[in-house]
């Protein structure tokens, strides 16, 4: 079974420039959650959407937007880039939301650098 | 307020002996506690895992151990080997938010 998907893995942008990534989950996985990683921050939790819902948002301005689709596959975007959005944008997918115990596996992310 | 934490941001041991990783964590609605491993330019990688019904999670090398009043769960390596070296991360969810609360990670390197 294919593993959690993101595109680009490498993506060089500009301040004020805009941005979409893109993740497909693992097949059958319904849930799909967005992390930030950053050297001093550590992984942070952007959104979590399930069923084309958002059902967790994390502690990020409104710049950071996501969406998921009937498929599953998700996106997110971020708008007017600043020097501090550079950082590893991690996918993770996972069957269903709120189930306690239920493991999200992660993809590779994407690589983020905003000049 | 950082709710997991890991005050280790490094740890080095020899191949062959023990490597334990820390963690604590403040919220004690956190129901469920795992541990992900990650190689650079990589996603992080679900290592083990243990549900606050426990105190005690084994898979081959690999133990979690959970103190629940302490709020504190350790994961144990046994034997370490070079390829463990890596960054480790405990995560904590739990409450109405099921979302994943992760620690800074911990920088393992085990040493031939």
């Amino acid at each position: 079974k294919a593993g959690v998907t993101q595109t680009p893995r490498y993506l060089i942008k500009t301040r004020g420039q805009q941005v979409t990534l893109s993740c497909s989950p693992i097949s059958g996985h319904r849930s799909v959650s967005w992390y930030q990683q950053t050297p001093g921050q550590g992984l942070q939790f952007l959104f979590e959407y399930f069923s084309e819902t958002q059902r967790n948002k994390g502690n990020f301005p409104g710049r950071f937007s996501g969406r998921q689709f009937s498929n599953s596959r998700s996106e997110m975007n971020v708008s007017t880039l600043e020097l501090g959005d550079s950082a590893l944008y991690l996918c993770a997918s996972s069957l269903v939301v709120g189930s306690g115990g239920d493991t999200q596996y992660f993809g590779p992310g994407t690589r983020l650098t905003v000049l | 307020d950082q709710q997991v934490k890991q005050n280790s941001p490094s740890l080095s041991v020899q191949e062959g002996r023990i490597s334990i990783l820390n963690c604590d964590y403040t919220n004690s609605m956190f129901d469920y506690f795992l541990w992900y491993k990650k190689y650079p330019a990589e996603g992080p990688t679900f290592l083990i895992s243990i549900s606050s019904i426990k105190d005690k999670n084994e898979d081959g090398r690999f133990t979690v151990f959970l103190n629940k009043s302490a709020k504190h769960l350790s994961l144990h390596i046994v034997p370490s080997q070079p390829g463990d070296s890596a960054v480790y991360f405990c995560a904590c969810r739990g409450g109405s938010n099921y979302k994943l609360t992760f620690g800074k990670g911990t920088l393992l390197t085990v040493n031939p």
